[in-house]
């Protein structure tokens, strides 16, 4: 198994680009997480999703969209991206309380 | 207030040393309590978990809640400098299907 795979790994944008990073996992989890990661901030919900179909705002979600359209898929999107949105951004899945990450995106906004 | 938090350090500490990480959370409802370990540019992963008050040992690891002072502690005994990490204590919300997380301690065992 695989586990969580996130791409890409890495990403440098400018300002007003979009992109969409990607996530997957192989382990039949319902509830998928997409986080970022800052230096003193900690881990930041963005979105999560409790099933195929479905979608919910996490602590920061502005800024960013995800849909779920595959259970094993789960994408995060920016639409125009700012300087602020630079980050490390981590995907999860669970069945229950254990969250499985992926390895991170590294992204620059530029 | 954050609902769970912890000292971001960093703690540096010699091998062999015994290592001490503690978090405070403020809702009286969590129940269950993890530990998260984070290698360098690496995703969490988790460590340990307990349900309830007292202590649980792994190795050496002891995963340590107090709730009626709303503390969580972690010891890692003869400290080793694979143990160098960022550690996250993190509790389930209420539903259970998300997860709070404390911004992470980051830990340097040196040799």
């Amino acid at each position: 198994n695989a586990g969580v795979t996130q791409t890409p790994k890495f990403r440098v944008l400018k300002t007003g680009q979009s992109m969409t990073l990607l996530c997957a996992q192989d382990m039949n989890h319902e509830y998928m997480y997409w986080y970022r990661q800052d230096p003193g901030m900690g881990l930041r919900l963005i979105h999560y999703s409790v099933g195929e179909g479905t979608t919910a705002k996490g602590e920061v979600p502005d800024g960013y969209n995800v849909s779920r359209l595959k259970k094993q898929n789960f994408l995060l999107g920016l639409e125009s991206a700012a300087p602020s949105q630079t980050s490390v951004y981590f995907c999860a899945s669970s069945l229950s309380n254990e969250q499985f990450f992926g390895p991170g995106t590294r992204l620059t906004v530029l | 207030q954050k609902e769970v938090e912890q000292d971001p350090g960093p703690l540096s500490v010699p091998e062999g040393a015994i290592v001490s990480l503690n978090c405070t959370y403020s809702n009286s409802a969590f129940q269950y309590f993890m530990w998260y370990r984070q290698y360098s540019r690496k995703g969490p992963e988790l460590l340990m978990y307990t349900y309830s008050s007292g202590n649980k040992e792994d190795g050496r690891f002891t995963a340590q809640v107090d709730k009626s002072s709303k503390y969580i502690s972690l010891f890692i005994r003869d400290s080793q400098p694979s143990d160098s990490a960022t550690y996250l204590c993190a509790s389930p919300n209420t539903g259970g299907f998300k997860t709070i997380f404390g911004a992470g301690t980051r830990l340097f065992v040196k040799a």
